[in-house]
Protein backbone atom coordinates (compact mmCIF):
# COMPACT_ATOMS: atom_id res chain seq x y z
CA UNK A 1 0.00 0.00 0.00
CA UNK A 2 1.12 3.50 -0.44
CA UNK A 3 1.85 5.51 2.66
CA UNK A 4 4.46 8.73 3.33
CA UNK A 5 6.47 8.36 6.56
CA UNK A 6 7.59 11.77 8.35
CA UNK A 7 9.48 10.17 11.26
CA UNK A 8 10.00 13.05 13.14
CA UNK A 9 6.87 14.71 14.31
CA UNK A 10 8.74 18.02 16.50
CA UNK A 11 11.82 19.30 15.29
CA UNK A 12 13.50 22.31 17.55
CA UNK A 13 16.10 24.34 15.98
CA UNK A 14 18.06 27.77 16.60
CA UNK A 15 17.40 30.87 14.15
CA UNK A 16 19.76 31.08 11.99
CA UNK A 17 20.81 26.95 11.89
CA UNK A 18 20.32 24.70 8.88
CA UNK A 19 17.01 22.57 8.83
CA UNK A 20 16.23 18.93 7.24
CA UNK A 21 12.98 17.48 7.64
CA UNK A 22 12.66 13.53 6.43
CA UNK A 23 10.19 12.18 4.19
CA UNK A 24 10.11 8.85 3.00
CA UNK A 25 8.03 7.33 0.81
CA UNK A 26 6.20 3.66 -0.31
CA UNK A 27 5.04 3.71 -3.39
CA UNK A 28 5.84 1.47 -6.88
CA UNK A 29 5.71 4.01 -9.71
CA UNK A 30 8.04 7.16 -10.01
CA UNK A 31 6.02 9.74 -7.68
CA UNK A 32 5.01 13.23 -8.20
CA UNK A 33 6.04 14.64 -4.71
CA UNK A 34 5.35 17.74 -2.96
CA UNK A 35 6.16 19.67 0.49
CA UNK A 36 3.38 21.74 2.06
CA UNK A 37 3.55 23.93 5.03
CA UNK A 38 0.62 24.57 7.18
CA UNK A 39 0.48 27.69 9.87
CA UNK A 40 -1.95 28.12 12.60
CA UNK A 41 -4.98 28.20 11.56
CA UNK A 42 -4.07 28.39 8.10
CA UNK A 43 -4.74 26.53 5.19
CA UNK A 44 -1.83 23.93 3.04
CA UNK A 45 0.34 26.22 1.07
CA UNK A 46 2.99 24.35 -1.78
CA UNK A 47 6.48 24.87 -0.45
CA UNK A 48 7.93 23.14 -4.46
CA UNK A 49 7.09 20.13 -5.66
CA UNK A 50 9.17 17.36 -8.19
CA UNK A 51 7.71 15.63 -10.98
CA UNK A 52 10.94 14.51 -13.44
CA UNK A 53 14.35 15.79 -14.08
CA UNK A 54 16.77 17.43 -11.93
CA UNK A 55 16.52 15.68 -8.46
CA UNK A 56 17.18 18.85 -6.73
CA UNK A 57 14.38 20.89 -6.53
CA UNK A 58 13.85 24.49 -5.27
CA UNK A 59 10.86 26.11 -4.25
CA UNK A 60 9.35 29.31 -2.28
CA UNK A 61 10.84 30.88 1.32
CA UNK A 62 14.50 29.42 0.84
CA UNK A 63 13.45 25.97 0.75
CA UNK A 64 14.86 23.21 -1.52
CA UNK A 65 14.49 19.34 -1.47
CA UNK A 66 16.10 16.56 -2.80
CA UNK A 67 14.52 13.64 -4.35
CA UNK A 68 16.77 10.10 -4.52
CA UNK A 69 14.85 7.63 -5.86
CA UNK A 70 17.38 4.69 -4.13
CA UNK A 71 16.53 5.84 -0.65
CA UNK A 72 12.48 6.64 -1.67
CA UNK A 73 13.49 9.96 -0.02
CA UNK A 74 12.05 13.21 -0.87
CA UNK A 75 14.07 15.57 2.18
CA UNK A 76 13.24 19.45 2.58
CA UNK A 77 15.56 21.54 3.35
CA UNK A 78 16.47 24.97 4.19
CA UNK A 79 19.84 26.36 5.21
CA UNK A 80 19.01 29.23 7.39
CA UNK A 81 16.10 29.12 9.50
CA UNK A 82 13.80 31.94 10.54
CA UNK A 83 11.45 32.55 13.14
CA UNK A 84 8.48 32.92 10.87
CA UNK A 85 9.40 29.30 9.73
CA UNK A 86 8.03 27.80 12.29
CA UNK A 87 4.63 25.40 11.36
CA UNK A 88 4.04 22.33 10.29
CA UNK A 89 5.39 20.76 7.27
CA UNK A 90 3.53 17.84 5.50
CA UNK A 91 5.36 15.71 2.37
CA UNK A 92 2.88 14.63 0.25
CA UNK A 93 2.91 12.06 -2.84
CA UNK A 94 0.28 12.09 -5.47
CA UNK A 95 -1.01 9.32 -6.68
CA UNK A 96 -1.42 8.63 -10.61
CA UNK A 97 -3.33 5.28 -10.45
CA UNK A 98 -7.10 5.75 -10.49
CA UNK A 99 -8.32 8.83 -9.15
CA UNK A 100 -5.45 11.45 -8.70
CA UNK A 101 -4.92 12.39 -4.76
CA UNK A 102 -2.42 12.83 -2.94
CA UNK A 103 -1.19 10.84 0.22
CA UNK A 104 -0.33 12.73 2.91
CA UNK A 105 2.23 12.15 5.91
CA UNK A 106 1.68 12.93 9.38
CA UNK A 107 3.46 15.85 9.60
CA UNK A 108 6.48 17.82 11.43
CA UNK A 109 5.96 20.58 13.38
CA UNK A 110 9.03 22.97 13.38
CA UNK A 111 10.25 24.72 16.66
CA UNK A 112 12.42 27.81 16.23
CA UNK A 113 14.01 29.41 19.12
CA UNK A 114 15.29 32.65 18.83
CA UNK B 1 -6.42 35.08 -9.33
CA UNK B 2 -8.78 34.23 -6.41
CA UNK B 3 -7.62 31.32 -4.53
CA UNK B 4 -9.79 28.59 -2.86
CA UNK B 5 -12.13 30.09 -0.25
CA UNK B 6 -14.11 27.88 2.26
CA UNK B 7 -16.93 28.63 4.22
CA UNK B 8 -18.04 28.77 7.48
CA UNK B 9 -14.31 28.76 8.96
CA UNK B 10 -15.22 27.39 12.27
CA UNK B 11 -18.96 25.82 12.83
CA UNK B 12 -19.65 23.84 16.04
CA UNK B 13 -22.25 20.82 15.97
CA UNK B 14 -24.11 18.31 18.33
CA UNK B 15 -24.00 14.62 17.65
CA UNK B 16 -26.82 13.59 14.66
CA UNK B 17 -26.91 16.70 13.42
CA UNK B 18 -26.24 17.04 9.27
CA UNK B 19 -23.47 19.91 8.30
CA UNK B 20 -23.11 21.47 5.04
CA UNK B 21 -19.49 23.00 3.90
CA UNK B 22 -18.58 25.38 0.78
CA UNK B 23 -15.78 25.38 -1.11
CA UNK B 24 -15.06 27.80 -4.00
CA UNK B 25 -12.15 26.67 -6.21
CA UNK B 26 -9.79 29.00 -7.81
CA UNK B 27 -10.00 30.56 -10.69
CA UNK B 28 -9.72 28.44 -13.60
CA UNK B 29 -9.73 25.19 -12.10
CA UNK B 30 -12.41 22.53 -12.78
CA UNK B 31 -11.91 19.95 -10.18
CA UNK B 32 -12.13 19.90 -6.19
CA UNK B 33 -11.44 17.43 -3.68
CA UNK B 34 -12.02 16.80 -0.30
CA UNK B 35 -9.54 16.02 2.47
CA UNK B 36 -10.34 15.33 6.26
CA UNK B 37 -7.69 16.64 8.71
CA UNK B 38 -8.03 14.96 12.16
CA UNK B 39 -5.90 16.63 14.98
CA UNK B 40 -2.29 16.13 14.72
CA UNK B 41 -2.85 14.21 11.50
CA UNK B 42 -2.02 14.63 8.30
CA UNK B 43 -4.86 15.32 5.43
CA UNK B 44 -7.20 12.63 4.17
CA UNK B 45 -8.69 11.83 0.81
CA UNK B 46 -12.49 12.15 1.18
CA UNK B 47 -13.35 11.93 -2.55
CA UNK B 48 -13.38 14.33 -5.70
CA UNK B 49 -15.74 15.60 -8.19
CA UNK B 50 -14.79 16.25 -11.99
CA UNK B 51 -17.14 17.89 -14.66
CA UNK B 52 -20.00 17.54 -11.58
CA UNK B 53 -19.79 14.40 -10.91
CA UNK B 54 -17.49 12.01 -8.01
CA UNK B 55 -14.73 11.15 -9.72
CA UNK B 56 -12.95 9.03 -6.44
CA UNK B 57 -13.69 7.97 -2.62
CA UNK B 58 -11.32 7.40 -0.08
CA UNK B 59 -12.13 5.30 2.81
CA UNK B 60 -15.12 7.49 4.30
CA UNK B 61 -18.83 6.21 4.73
CA UNK B 62 -21.55 7.37 2.40
CA UNK B 63 -22.69 9.63 5.28
CA UNK B 64 -20.01 11.87 3.80
CA UNK B 65 -21.87 13.07 0.32
CA UNK B 66 -20.96 16.24 -1.67
CA UNK B 67 -21.99 18.55 -5.05
CA UNK B 68 -20.08 20.14 -7.44
CA UNK B 69 -21.62 23.15 -9.51
CA UNK B 70 -21.25 24.23 -12.86
CA UNK B 71 -19.33 27.20 -11.72
CA UNK B 72 -17.17 24.37 -10.44
CA UNK B 73 -17.94 24.87 -6.50
CA UNK B 74 -18.67 22.52 -4.53
CA UNK B 75 -20.13 21.53 -1.34
CA UNK B 76 -19.54 18.48 1.20
CA UNK B 77 -21.91 17.42 3.12
CA UNK B 78 -21.76 15.09 6.68
CA UNK B 79 -25.05 13.52 8.02
CA UNK B 80 -25.65 11.87 11.34
CA UNK B 81 -22.47 13.65 12.99
CA UNK B 82 -20.07 11.56 14.87
CA UNK B 83 -17.77 13.21 17.40
CA UNK B 84 -15.06 11.53 15.52
CA UNK B 85 -15.69 13.37 12.67
CA UNK B 86 -14.35 16.96 14.44
CA UNK B 87 -11.83 18.09 12.29
CA UNK B 88 -10.42 20.59 9.78
CA UNK B 89 -11.88 19.87 6.50
CA UNK B 90 -9.99 20.84 3.31
CA UNK B 91 -10.61 21.95 0.01
CA UNK B 92 -8.51 22.03 -2.71
CA UNK B 93 -8.78 22.51 -6.26
CA UNK B 94 -6.87 21.81 -9.75
CA UNK B 95 -7.18 21.81 -13.09
CA UNK B 96 -8.48 18.37 -14.74
CA UNK B 97 -8.53 15.27 -12.89
CA UNK B 98 -5.08 14.88 -12.30
CA UNK B 99 -3.84 12.87 -15.63
CA UNK B 100 -0.92 13.85 -17.73
CA UNK B 101 2.69 13.68 -16.42
CA UNK B 102 3.95 17.13 -14.66
CA UNK B 103 1.18 19.15 -15.42
CA UNK B 104 -0.34 22.03 -13.74
CA UNK B 105 -3.29 19.23 -13.00
CA UNK B 106 -1.38 17.48 -10.30
CA UNK B 107 -0.96 20.38 -7.92
CA UNK B 108 -3.82 20.88 -5.92
CA UNK B 109 -4.25 24.84 -4.16
CA UNK B 110 -5.95 23.85 -0.88
CA UNK B 111 -8.14 26.45 0.91
CA UNK B 112 -8.17 27.77 4.24
CA UNK B 113 -10.11 24.97 5.80
CA UNK B 114 -13.51 25.13 8.13
CA UNK B 115 -12.80 23.17 11.15
CA UNK B 116 -16.04 21.51 12.57
CA UNK B 117 -16.40 20.57 16.10
CA UNK B 118 -18.86 17.52 17.03
CA UNK B 119 -20.36 17.89 20.38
Amino acid sequence: AQSVTQPDIHITVSEGASLELRCNYSYGATPYLFWYVQSPGQGLQLLLKYFSGDTLVQGIKGFEAEFKRSQSSFNLRKPSVHWSDAAEYFCAVGLTSGTYKYIFGTGTRLKVLA
Amino acid sequence: ETGVTQSPTHLIKTRGQQVTLRCSSQSGHNTVSWYQQALGQGPQFIFQYYREEENGRGNFPPRFSGLQFPNYSSELNVNALELDDSALYLCASSLGSGAGRGSGANVLTFGAGSRLTVL
